[in-house]
């Protein structure tokens, strides 16, 4: 059964960096055709897709306009995981993250479980 | 990039059909087909009920359907059930490599 496992700190400082990681099991961070994505979700901006890694004969990396320039998105093959890290934060920031398996162009089929960051001193 | 546009509200009695409407542009609905919708409950994450305009996973009920019409995406649920409350979001490729989701829908089951 393929999981994805979130971890990270709940509450970042305003202009520090936001950092959450997200383990998986039963699939690989490797697989073609499939795309790691990290989404969030608050109540003024909905849900949001923020930016994605996938591996198609090399790694590659899209991204949200609207946070292009704070976030990178690094796959970690030898721990099976993928890593968000948005930098400068605000408040504006604050929601639940989420990171999803998603399949190019398409769909979204495993969803972790969310994490409440919130940015505030 | 622009969230799609979904009525914010829908309701139905039990037994009824209700229909969800999900907007977008040339830019992303009206020329792919990679329309995805998700049911989401309180506190829980998102769950794909359609993708690519009018595929429906396995395990979702076939009272679940979706359509598309140049620019606007639809879902219909057919016999309208109390656990089908919750809030419900299209998503959509787009033509800079992106994923862009709609505004949400609340679905009430009267």
């Amino acid at each position: 059964q393929v999981q994805l496992q979130q971890s990270g700190p709940g509450l970042v400082k305003p202009s520090q960096t936001l950092s959450l990681t997200c383990v998986i099991s039963g699939d690989s961070v490797s697989t073609n055709s499939a795309a790691w994505n990290w989404i969030r979700q608050s109540p003024s901006r909905g849900l949001e897709w923020l930016g994605r890694t996938y591996y198609n004969s090399k790694w590659y990396n899209d991204y949200a306009a609207s946070v292009k320039g704070r976030i990178t998105i690094n796959p970690d093959t030898s721990k099976n995981q993928f890593s968000l890290q948005l930098n400068s934060v605000t408040a504006e920031d604050t929601a639940v993250y989420y990171c999803a398996r998603g399949w190019l162009r398409t769909h979204f089929d495993l969803w972790g479980r969310g994490t409440l960051v919130t940015v505030s001193s | 990039q622009s969230a799609l546009t979904q009525p914010a509200s829908v309701s139905g009695s039990p037994g009824q059909s209700i229909t969800i409407s999900c907007t977008g542009s040339s830019s992303d609905v009206g020329t792919y087909n990679y329309v995805s919708w998700y049911q989401q409950h309180p506190g829980k994450a998102p769950k794909v009920m359609i993708y690519e305009v009018s595929n429906r996973p396995s395990g979702v009920s076939n009272r679940f359907s979706g359509s598309k019409s140049g620019s606007t995406a639809s879902l219909t649920i057919s016999g309208l059930q109390a656990e089908d409350e919750g809030d419900y979001y299209c998503s959509s490729y787009t033509s800079s490599g992106t994923v862009v989701f709609g505004t949400g829908t609340k679905v009430t089951v009267l």
